[in-house]
């Protein structure tokens, strides 16, 4: 069975620049999530989807991220403008009806 | 306001070395608390699921036991591929947002040969 799939894995920006991350999750699995994990700390849910449909954005900063899952498979999570602060690493996760959440490698972003 | 916090926050272990792993949690309903494995680099791999006081499970060098208010991940007899940050988790009884785990900072566990 594949597992959840993201790119890029690195990214290098200047603040206030865009930025976007993409995310496969594995297939079948209705409930995807974005996290951010800064260095040092455990991963902070950003958003959860179940299907097409967000459950979850209480702790998403919504005046610069954004995110959608069009089809209810693909999701894509971007940032506009980055600040500083944005420099972490985003993991997609994907849920199972077992309620286990596996997770992709991450995307690294660095904010310059 | 859910918490969770993970002590100790750095370990060091001879190979063979046995310890704890401590996971105290404050919730307002716990619907399950997860362990999670994440090595430099990559995403969380999961471990366990607990979900009710009591329970039990085990996994090559590591078990994982959990009460009302902490969980313990015991690593016994640690192998130097047992190096990584161990990832506590819980899983609020909410309704709105089934699923939403809230983690702790973790513990690095760096075990020498």
């Amino acid at each position: 069975e594949a597992g959840v799939a993201q790119s890029p894995r690195y990214k290098i920006i200047e603040k206030r620049q865009s930025v976007a991350f993409w995310c496969n999750p594995i297939s079948g699995h209705a409930t995807l999530y974005w996290y951010q994990q800064i260095l040092g700390q455990g991963p902070k849910l950003l958003i959860q989807f179940q299907n097409n449909g967000v459950v979850d954005d209480s702790q998403l900063p919504k005046d610069r991220f954004s995110a959608e899952r069009l089809k209810g498979v693909d999701s894509t999570l971007k940032i506009q403008p980055a600040k500083l602060e944005d420099s972490a690493v985003y993991l997609c996760a994907s849920r199972d009806r077992a309620n286990e959440q596996f997770f992709g490698p991450g995307t690294r972003l660095t904010v310059l | 306001e859910d918490q969770v916090t993970q002590s100790p926050e750095a370990l060091r272990l001879q190979e063979g070395e046995s310890s704890s792993l401590n996971c105290s949690y404050t919730v307002s309903g716990l619907r399950g608390l997860f362990w999670y494995r994440q090595d430099p680099g990559k995403g969380p791999e999961f471990l366990f699921t607990l979900y009710s006081a009591g329970e039990e499970k085990e996994k090559e060098r590591l078990k994982a036991t959990l009460t009302k208010k902490e969980s313990f991940l015991h690593i016994t007899a640690p192998k130097p591929e047992d190096s990584a940050t161990y990832l506590c988790a819980v899983q609020p009884m909410t309704t709105d947002s089934w699923g939403k785990l809230q983690f702790g900072a973790g513990t690095q566990v760096v075990v020498t040969p």
